[in-house]
């Protein structure tokens, strides 16, 4: 079992500019979970998708969208960047919309560069 | 002030002692969870914690939920503990708050 991946590993993108991070659940679960974590910061709660559609959401702007496809996977979308994008872009996964009530595990994250 | 408070924020100690991790919280949860990140940015859940303790080879967890605060130890420390270990709390089923994060605790366990 490959856990959860998250591609590409690393990223550098210009100011204005549009990013798409991918995330692939570990198998058998259903909700992916993505969280922001700026340098030195705890993560900070993005979203959440479950059965293709939004579950919850943090305090981020619209700028900020994501999708969940069929098998899961997911892909978070950042319009617009700007220099404090800059991150490390965590997903997590879950099983049955459990969210954190139930055991969640981590991708690698994606480290994010805005230049 | 944040609603997950961690201490301390670094700690640095030689290989073999004891360690503690204080986490407190000033909202409801359902329960809470230690996390470990290395280096790199990998999180791995190490304990999800509604009451009492846990214990996992040298973690041991315990929460206190009259006081809000729960401690993450580590026995006979190695510096392959050497990490960021970040306290979240998820709110209680029937409301829809989200998870809350600490800023986590860097520790370095020198040999």
């Amino acid at each position: 079992d490959a856990g959860v991946t998250q591609s590409p590993t690393h990223l550098i993108k210009t100011r204005g500019q549009q990013v798409t991070l991918r995330c692939s659940p570990k198998s058998g679960h259903d909700t992916v979970s993505w969280y922001q974590q700026a340098l030195g910061q705890g993560p900070q709660f993005i979203f959440q998708y479950y059965e293709e559609e939004e579950r919850q959401r943090g305090n981020f702007p619209d700028r900020f969208s994501g999708h969940q496809f069929p098998n899961y996977s997911s892909e978070l979308n950042v319009n617009a960047l700007l220099l404090g994008d800059s991150a490390l872009y965590l997903c997590a996964s879950s099983r049955t919309g459990g969210g954190w009530d139930t055991e969640a595990f981590f991708g690698q994250g994606t480290r994010l560069t805005v230049v | 002030k944040n609603e997950v408070e961690q201490s301390p924020q670094n700690l640095t100690a030689q290989e073999g002692e004891f360690i503690t991790i204080n986490c407190s919280y000033s909202v409801g949860i359902s329960a809470l969870h230690w996390l470990q990140q290395h280096p790199g940015g990998g999180i791995v859940s190490l304990f999800m914690l509604s009451s009492g303790k846990k214990k996992h080879g040298r973690l041991i967890a315990t929460i206190n939920i009259q006081e809000k605060h729960s401690s993450l130890h580590i026995t006979a420390s190695h510096p392959r503990d050497s990490a960021v270990y970040i306290c979240a709390v998820l709110p209680p089923m029937n409301r829809d708050d989200k998870i809350i994060f600490g800023k986590g605790t860097r520790l370095h366990i020198l040999p």
